[in-house]
């Protein structure tokens, strides 16, 4: 039972660029989550996805922000013309359906803007 | 809205010992979830502990426990018999089910675990 993965570890970019995250969930999991962490606080919700439809989005998700589940399987979080207020570790995460059941995270993707 | 407050930035105990780690919560939601995660230095979150905001017993998995006080709305962590390995970010969370954001989990700021020998 492999866990949930994130492409890449770690990315480095300057601003005003675009970056794209993958994320691929456990296998039987049909619930995705995004979450934004930055230093010394919690995890932030972003967005949710139930199979291919995306059925929540944070405000923190601005317009310059698109998450994309086209087969259900695995999921890209793409953020155009970055800033540097983006820099944080960006979390992926899975779960079956449930509301008792916990979500298994990713190891993350930090993105660095410079 | 839901809110999480863990009040302690860090925490220090010995080898072997017991510590507890705080955690208050506020919803109006009757029906809610709380979980507790890891965070190692490596940075995977990890699953350790869930209780249904109805389930009459509080939570145990190995050496986690937890202390579910409903009517204080406090679910604290009790981490036994803490070894090094225990050294790491602890993280509260809740998901309420009966607003409109019942996927999404709502996170405390953290206690940062120290184990010492």
């Amino acid at each position: 039972d492999t866990g949930v993965s994130q492409d890449p570890r770690h990315k480095i970019t300057k601003r005003g660029q675009n970056v794209t995250f993958r994320c691929d969930p456990i296998s039987e999991h049909n619930r995705l989550y995004w979450y934004r962490q930055t230093l010394g606080q919690g995890p932030e919700f972003l967005t949710y996805f139930q199979n291919e439809a995306q059925l929540e989005k944070s405000r923190l998700l601005s317009d310059r922000f698109s998450a994309e589940r086209p087969k259900g399987s695995f999921s890209t979080l793409e953020i155009q013309r970055t800033e540097q207020g983006d820099s944080a570790m960006y979390l992926c995460a899975s779960s079956p359906p449930g509301w008792d059941q916990p979500q298994h995270f990713g190891d993350g993707t930090r993105l660095s803007i410079l | 809205a839901q809110k999480i407050t863990q009040t302690q930035p860090g925490m220090f105990v010995q080898e072997k010992e017991a510590v507890t780690l705080d955690c208050t919560y506020d919803t109006s939601d009757p029906s809610y979830g709380l979980f507790w995660y890891k965070q190692p230095s490596s940075g995977e979150m990890i699953f350790l502990i869930y209780q249904g905001s109805y389930d009459q017993q509080n939570a145990t998995e190995g050496r986690y426990s937890l202390n579910f006080q409903k009517a204080r709305k406090s679910a604290n962590l009790v981490i036994s018999a803490s070894q090094l390995g225990d050294s790491a970010m602890y993280f509260c969370a809740m998901r309420a089910i009966n607003t409109g954001t019942a996927s999404k989990l709502t996170f405390g700021t953290g206690t940062r675990l120290q184990v010492t020998l």
